[in-house]
């Protein structure tokens, strides 16, 4: 079975231009979680969604940070404009939304911004 | 203000015996726990949860203690192998469904 998956893996661009980070969830699971993971602060929560409706942001960080999941099977997190400060590792998790799930993380978009 | 605490930024343990990784948390309203470990460049991989109303969980060569009323749990790990060596994380959720994590122990087990 595939696991999460997320794209690209490694994305350099330079300040002020949009990224945008892609996530494939596990097939079946309706839960889907986007963290951030950064030397200072480990790993953060910045968003979730429950049947592709957005439950909790309050983790985004400021407003040049957006995420939508269309569908079930794909999610997207940008950042427009880009600072250096946004430089961090950003996973994508899935769970299936039952009591005591376990979330599985995808292998992350390690993000520089110049 | 750190809500799940890993206080041992390191451990080093000897192929073969036990480790024991430890996490403290403040927030009572958290009511699952879980433990992840990490290799470079790679996402977190599930190891072993435990629900609050229980006080262990096992599953093979993994043990988890919870504590409710200090706070506290650990994760033990009989025997250690090579493969045990990573970065391992304590989370915990509590309403909500996303989870809090610690900030990791690396754990290294030495041949």
């Amino acid at each position: 079975d595939a696991g999460v998956i997320q794209s690209p893996r490694h994305e350099v661009t330079e300040m002020g231009q949009e990224v945008t980070l892609r996530c494939k969830p596990i097939s079946g699971h309706n839960s889907l979680f986007w963290y951030r993971q950064t030397m200072m602060r480990g790993l953060e929560l910045l968003i979730y969604f429950n049947n592709n409706v957005p439950i909790d942001d309050s983790g985004m960080p400021e407003d040049r940070f957006s995420a939508k999941m269309p569908n079930a099977s794909f999610s997207t997190l940008k950042i427009q404009p880009s600072e250096p400060r946004d430089s961090a590792v950003y996973f994508c998790a899935s769970s299936f939304r039952t009591e005591g799930e376990t979330q599985y993380f995808g292998p992350g978009t390690r993000l520089l911004v110049l | 203000d750190q809500q799940v605490k890993q206080n041992s930024p390191s451990l080093s343990v000897q192929e073969g015996r036990i480790s024991i990784l430890n996490c403290d948390y403040t927030n009572s309203m958290f009511d699952y726990f879980l433990w992840y470990k990490k290799y470079p460049a790679e996402g977190p991989t599930f190891l072993i949860s435990i629900s609050s109303i229980k006080d262990k969980n096992e599953d093979g060569r993994f043990t988890v203690f919870l504590n409710k009323s200090a706070k506290h749990l650990s994760l033990h790990i009989v025997p250690s192998q090579p493969g045990d060596s990573a970065v391992s994380f304590c989370a915990a959720r509590g309403g909500a469904d996303g989870l809090t994590f610690g900030k990791g122990t690396h754990l290294i087990i030495q041949p």
